[in-house]
């Protein structure tokens, strides 16, 4: 079955500072990659995705990610957090034949002000 | 409005008995997703479905069954097999385009079960 791992699940930065969050998946075939964000209270939501084409892809808040095939890596980043940016971030994997939706185990992002 | 509604928020129950989560989807997305939330954990797959009166075990299915016999309704019944049920559960749903990967899931709300 597809596995995703994320390393590094307690983050902690100050304000302006860079992030990037990595994520590896061991399916060797055609996915769908995701990253999904999860703020104090509220539900699952999506940052962003990648489906096809252009390797690297922009999300909302100033996300963006880069999907490496030859490495089975998409990794997030974010050039300048904000102390709003607190928040657990998921990374998700879907394969083509069964769409089965995998996670990782999140990384518990905190932004100190 | 459109949307996967989790119900209900807070449940409790006794050990030893069944209990059914509810999840319904009014976005005509064709699968359906069950995951538990644990702390440290990330998000575990427990059941999914692709269309309607199909499903597949997850990476945890053990203690748990679905069924599909409608496709806005995907219900999950944590059995008294289920050796530590005491957690939060996740619904999602995804349009199935024509076959070719699914687009991104969406989710409840969620349901927090309490098994004392």
């Amino acid at each position: 079955a597809q596995s995703v791992s994320q390393h590094n699940h307690h983050v902690i930065l100050s304000e302006a500072a860079s992030l990037e969050l990595g994520c590896n998946y061991s399916y060797g075939g055609t996915v769908n990659l995701f990253w999904y964000v999860q703020y104090p209270g509220q539900h699952l939501q999506l940052l962003l995705k990648y489906f096809s084409g252009d390797p690297l892809v922009k999300g909302i808040k100033g996300f963006e990610a880069e999907f490496i095939k030859s490495k089975f890596s998409f990794n997030l980043r974010k050039p300048s957090v904000q102390w709003s940016d607190t928040a657990e971030y998921f990374c998700a994997v879907m394969n083509y034949g069964n769409n089965r939706l995998a996670f990782g185990k999140g990384n518990q992002v905190v932004v100190i002000p | 409005d459109g949307g996967i509604t989790q119900s209900p928020k807070y449940l409790f129950r006794k050990e030893g008995q069944n209990v059914t989560l509810s999840c319904e989807q009014n976005l005509n997305h064709d699968a359906m997703y069950w995951y538990r939330q644990d702390p440290g954990q990330g998000l575990r797959l427990i059941y999914y479905s692709q269309i309607v009166n199909d499903f597949q075990k997850g990476d945890i299915a053990e203690g748990y069954s679905v069924s599909r016999e409608k496709k806005e309704s995907f219900p999950l019944t944590v059995t008294s097999a289920q050796k530590n049920p005491t957690a939060f559960y996740l619904c999602a749903s995804s349009i199935t385009t024509g076959g070719e990967l699914n687009t991104e899931a969406f989710f409840g709300q969620g349901t927090r079960l309490t098994v004392v």
